[in-house]
């Protein structure tokens, strides 16, 4: 079976300092790796994916993430934080040995961001 | 362009009834899933929906079940609540000409008493 460890609940981070939030998986083949990220009383919103291709990986609001096969890990990564980025993010995986069509994701707990001023 | 949208916002029940959730998925959308988050969890997978039909479903007992309609919006049944069924229930679409990313709507509060 895969799973998600996201090994730290909580992460601070002084505003204009980079960033990392940690994810480590475990997979049968080859993985489909997803962060998002949720904020207060919001849903999950799609922050980035790793398919295939290069292992750093480019999304939305600046953030970046690094693949890393030997580790198994999915760091997900932001040069400069802001205030605003402080939420809830959550790394997961897509089961696809139940196949094509199947979009399940197995997610992590979830790592507080809290970026302080 | 709405994205998804979930109805009600907040709900509250107590112990042994029934309820229904209502997802509409974003527009071009046709697969539809469902996740439960507890409280301090990350989301866990409910089912997904294709094409009218239950296509995947995790590990969830029988009490949870679901529907989807020709227009492709869904919805969620649980019966028999319990105090543990208490959570953000949120639902997924995805895009029906292809792709990996899945679009999640602000979920629904379910409280049980």
């Amino acid at each position: 079976a895969q799973s998600v460890a996201q090994p730290e609940d909580q992460v601070n981070v002084a505003e204009g300092n980079p960033l990392t939030v940690k994810c480590t998986y475990s997979v049968s083949g080859n993985p489909y790796l997803f962060w998002y990220v949720q904020y207060p009383n919001r849903g999950l919103q799609f922050l980035l994916k790793y398919i295939t291709g290069d292992n750093l990986v480019k999304g939305s609001y600046g953030f970046e993430a690094e693949f890393n096969k030997s580790q198994t890990s999915f760091h997900l990564k932001k040069p400069s934080a802001l205030v605003s980025d402080s939420a809830l993010y959550f790394c997961a995986v897509r089961d696809i040995t139940a196949g094509a069509g199947s979009y399940q994701l197995t997610f992590g707990k979830g790592t507080k961001l809290s970026v302080i001023p | 362009d709405a994205g998804v949208t979930q109805s009600p916002t907040h709900l509250i029940k107590t112990r042994g009834q029934q309820v229904t959730l209502r997802c509409s998925p974003k527009s071009g959308h046709d697969t539809v899933s469902w996740y439960q988050q507890a409280l301090g969890q990350g989301p866990q997978f409910i089912f997904q929906y294709y094409e009218e039909e239950e296509r995947q479903r995790g590990n969830f007992p029988d009490r949870f079940s679901g529907h989807q309609f020709p227009n492709y919006s869904s919805e969620l049944n649980v019966n028999a609540l319990l105090l543990g069924d208490s959570a953000l229930y949120l639902c997924a679409s995805r895009p029906s000409g292809g792709g990996d990313e899945q679009f999640f709507g602000p979920g629904t509060r379910l409280t049980v008493l």
